[in-house]
């Protein structure tokens, strides 16, 4: 079973909707959650963290369910800009180098 | 923010060459970089862990004496992809972290880009 799963989609939406991507974890030691988006042969950049309260950035939200053990992303008014791949990324919580774990991704399209 | 530098980002080698890609943390100092690889479609593959002033920890399935590892200082890692072959090409990306804390996140370069002909 691979530590990091997601959807990878594609999904595509038009301008303004509102989508939701949702990323299950295996190890239930995980501690750190992330949701990074990357573009088109770039580098992956940090959308935000995932805290255990959730939070909110301006149109996205983050939120973490340990208990399900799944963390999950909302986009509201999608705009052509947000059309990326978006990437969980699951620190397992041991201190140290390899514990961090990343999902295939989810790509997402915005259609005008 | 800090900045992690990845050179260069094309190659374009010919099959039997080899090729060194550097990954420098401008403004802290790494004690620990990582070395991904990424296909087309799919997500970033860890490739192996490299240490400054030790030898680099490889993930199963990764040749160590064809991807070679060196972290000569806090502040640059080298991957050289020896002998490569076609089958070698992709998008190779190294990251950093300023420290070991489990909820630091990760700082990456911009990305290699290798195709070998």
């Amino acid at each position: 079973r691979k530590e990091v799963e997601q959807d990878p989609g594609p999904f595509n939406v038009p301008e303004g909707a509102t989508v939701a991507f949702n990323c299950t974890y295996s190890n239930s030691a995980s501690q750190s959650f992330f949701w990074y988006r990357q573009d088109c042969r770039k580098e992956p950049k940090l959308l935000m963290s995932v805290y255990s309260s959730g939070n909110e950035d301006g149109r996205f939200t983050a939120q973490l369910n340990r208990a399900s053990q799944y963390i999950s992303l909302l986009i509201r008014d999608s705009k052509l800009s947000d059309s990326a791949t978006y990437l969980c990324v699951v620190n397992i919580g041991q201190t140290g180098a390899n514990n961090l774990f990343f999902g295939t991704g989810t790509r997402l399209t915005v259609i005008p | 923010g800090a900045v992690v530098s990845q050179h260069p980002s094309w190659v374009i080698c010919k099959s039997g060459t080899s090729v060194k890609i550097e990954c420098r943390s401008l403004d802290f100092q790494a004690t620990t970089m990582f070395w991904y690889r990424q296909f087309p479609k799919q997500s970033l593959m860890l490739m192996a862990t490299s240490n400054e002033g030790s030898k680099a920890t490889y993930e199963q399935g990764v040749e160590k004496d064809k991807f070679l590892i060196n972290h000569a200082s806090l502040t640059l890692s080298t991957l050289t992809v020896t002998s490569a072959h076609p089958e070698d090409s992709s998008f190779y990306i190294c990251s950093a972290r300023r420290s070991r804390a489990t909820n630091e996140k990760l700082f990456f370069g911009s990305g290699t880009q290798l195709s070998v002909l």
